[in-house]
């Protein structure tokens, strides 16, 4: 069974300082994607990233840089020079593909809290 | 282009009265899915379709129930409204199942008392 936790249920840093969310999963597949969404307070959920099981590349995008490790089975999600509007909880999600079509398997999000 | 929408987008119901979840989707996707999300909890799912007629439970299917009749719709029904059931019910779509990004609707907020 697919199984996604994220250990840290609340952080809270000031502006400006870097934060490092986790995320372990565990998969019997051997090609599986990884996301990441955010929830604003507004409660909507928004896209990030989306990492497949074959490419262990590191990504960057402006402020926010994902640590995809096989070995490890992790794939952390780093905000660098945080801001107020960073303030949100993060989830990590787990699929997997072979036609599999049965949703994503959600960890229980990280409430990030930003203070100014 | 909308993506996907549901409505209401908050609803209060009485134990044992019923009512439907709307979902709708615009990008023509063929996977479509039903989540509920309990406070301080992931996501769950409950439901998924594969493309038209095609439906199947997923974690969490007890006391719902849901029908495809088109690629662009995917209503969920509550029968029998329990104070279990109360949550906040997001809709999502992708093109290719699990290798394809989810794109998720703003979410509907039920209340049962």
């Amino acid at each position: 069974a697919q199984k996604v936790t994220q250990a840290q249920t609340e952080i809270s840093v000031v502006e400006k300082e870097d934060v490092t969310l986790d995320c372990v999963y565990e998969t019997r597949d051997t090609t599986y994607y990884l996301f990441w969404y955010k929830q604003p307070p507004s409660g909507e959920l928004v896209f990030l990233i989306r990492r497949n099981s074959f490419d262990e590349q590191n990504e960057i995008s402006g402020r926010y840089s994902w640590n995809f490790q096989k070995s490890t089975s992790s794939f952390n999600f780093t905000i660098t020079a945080s801001q107020v509007v960073d303030s949100a909880v993060y989830f990590c999600a787990l699929s997997h593909s072979g036609g599999g079509a049965d949703g994503l398997t959600f960890g229980k999000g990280t409430h990030l809290i930003i203070q100014p | 282009n909308a993506g996907v929408t549901q409505t209401p987008k908050f609803r209060i119901l009485k134990i044992g009265q019923s009512m439907t979840l709307q979902c709708t989707q615009d990008m023509n996707h063929n996977y479509m899915y039903w989540y509920r999300q309990d406070p301080g909890m992931g996501l769950k799912l409950i439901y998924y379709s594969v493309g038209a007629g095609i439906t199947d439970k997923g974690e969490v299917p007890n006391g719902y129930n849901v029908s495809r009749s088109t690629t662009e719709d995917f209503p969920l029904r509550l029968e029998l409204a329990a104070p279990s059931q109360t949550s906040v019910y997001f809709c999502a779509s992708s093109g290719l199942a699990g290798v394809d990004t989810q794109y998720f609707g703003p979410g509907t907020r039920l209340t049962v008392l």
